[in-house]
């Protein structure tokens, strides 16, 4: 069975200090990852996803297979990166069916 | 393009009856998937449809149904309602290829007393 764990719920930073947001997977395939995030009274909708290796306002992430991770990371956190992240696992061989992890909200102080 | 519709926002129901939420997609999307939301539970996948036929399933007991219509319109059915399935519905819509990006609505909040 395919699983997603986000292990902190919440994470707090400064304006301006760096940022990483935990994930990790279980999936015996090879697994296609995303990172999608719902800023505040708007949608849940897609970041960045490993496949197309791009930088999306500033985030990164990339795919470590032996660590089985995906951790999302930010040089220099701002305060319109506050929102809720999740990180999402799909079987691409099972169309659009998604694994989302418990997701972390991320706060950037002023 | 209009984004994907939900419908309809808001509903409260009690325990026994069954529910119907409706989803519109984005124009030419052929796949909506549907999840529901729970602060316990997180979110969890229930089904997705594409071309008019269920091509994945989640681990949802019998009482929760979809189906899709041919203008890839979607419906999904919760029958005899327990106060468990007090959740945020959501409904993304994709082009339909494996892996591809997941479009989502606001939701559909369902409470259950």
């Amino acid at each position: 069975a395919q699983r997603v764990t986000q292990p902190e719920k919440l994470l707090s930073v400064f304006k301006g200090a760096p940022v990483e947001l935990k994930c990790n997977y279980s999936y015996s395939g090879s697994p296609e990852l995303f990172w999608y995030v719902q800023y505040s009274r708007q949608r849940l909708q897609l970041l960045l996803r490993h496949i197309s290796r791009e930088s999306i306002k500033g985030f990164t992430a990339d795919l470590n297979k032996g660590e089985t991770s995906f951790h999302l990371k930010k040089p220099f956190a701002q305060e319109e990166d506050s929102a809720m992240y999740y990180c999402a696992l799909s079987n691409n061989n099972a169309g659009n069916m998604l694994t989302f992890g418990g997701g972390t909200r991320l706060m950037v102080k002023p | 393009k209009a984004g994907v519709t939900q419908t309809p926002r808001y509903l409260i129901k009690t325990r026994g009856q069954q529910v119907t939420l409706s989803c519109s997609p984005i124009s030419g999307h052929r796949s909506v998937s549907w999840y529901q939301q729970t602060p316990g539970q997180g979110l969890q996948f229930l089904f997705e449809y594409f071309s008019e036929t269920q091509r994945n399933k989640g681990n949802f007991p019998g009482r929760f149904s979809g189906r899709q219509f041919s203008n890839s319109r979607s419906e999904m059915n919760v029958s005899t309602l327990e106060l468990g399935d007090s959740a945020l519905y959501l409904c993304a819509s994709s082009p339909g290829h494996p892996g591809g990006e997941l479009f989502f609505g606001e939701g559909s909040r369902l409470t259950v007393l």
